[in-house]
């Protein structure tokens, strides 16, 4: 167990729907990741918030977009879902911007 | 931009041998960190090894070991007496030391099969 929380584990939804992924990083850390897991583009990072702010943009869409409140969780919007933002998509977080980033378990999200 | 490319989608070793995934990156960094994480059929992503570019020396954590060569950008993961709790997707990721890029980039993943 990595101390990474994130929920929930999996969720179906239909296309144009909008959907809300949680993340809580481990106790004491304040740098939050989130990276999408998919079959045809692999493993690509999405957005970095550090202590509520955001760090650093990747390749995110415009119909996404993320949060990390004043307790450290953070949240991963998705709107106007397509078939193909079906993936797995991943928490990490570390203490620090330049310490190891502990990974969660995923929210396997399925658009229909 | 960074890129890290695994050759080997997938590899196969008996139970008790010794098995090298590959991995190759390009950067024009001299400060980096590289990694190999593991991802076993249960998807939770873990860290195996990891490698400081300033380090000579290669890493190694009990039956994993690393072969870095940083002129030639290849950092490849050795498993000795590979174990049946083995079988993953491994993937090979580079971290700029930059601060603000802590990002990892990563390559596309080797599947590792243990035959028993």
């Amino acid at each position: 167990d990595s101390g990474v929380t994130q929920t929930p584990k999996h969720l179906i939804t239909a296309t144009g729907q909008r959907v809300t992924l949680r993340c809580s990083p481990r106790s004491g850390d304040l740098s939050v990741y989130w990276y999408q897991q998919s079959l045809d583009q692999g493993l690509q990072f999405l957005i970095q918030y550090y202590n509520g702010e955001e760090r650093a943009k990747g390749n995110i869409l415009e119909r996404f977009s993320a949060q990390q409140f004043p307790d450290l969780h953070s949240e991963l919007n998705l709107s106007s879902l397509e078939l193909g933002d079906s993936a797995l998509y991943f928490c990490a977080s570390s203490e620090d911007t330049d310490t190891e980033a502990f990974f969660g378990q995923g929210t396997r999200l399925t658009v229909v | 931009a960074q890129t890290v490319t695994q050759s080997q989608p997938e590899m196969s070793v008996q139970e008790a041998e010794t098995v090298t995934l590959s991995c190759t990156y390009d950067t024009s960094e001299s400060d980096y960190y590289l990694f190999w994480y593991k991802q076993p059929p249960s998807r939770q992503m873990i860290l195996v090894i990891r490698q400081e570019a300033y380090k000579q020396q290669n890493a190694t954590e009990n039956r994993f070991s690393v072969n870095f060569q940083k002129a030639a950008k290849s950092f490849s993961l050795k498993i000795s007496d590979s174990q049946l709790g083995d079988a993953a997707m491994y993937f090979c990721a580079y971290r700029s030391a930059f601060q603000g890029a802590q990002k990892l980039v990563f390559g596309q993943g080797t599947r590792l099969t243990i035959n028993p």
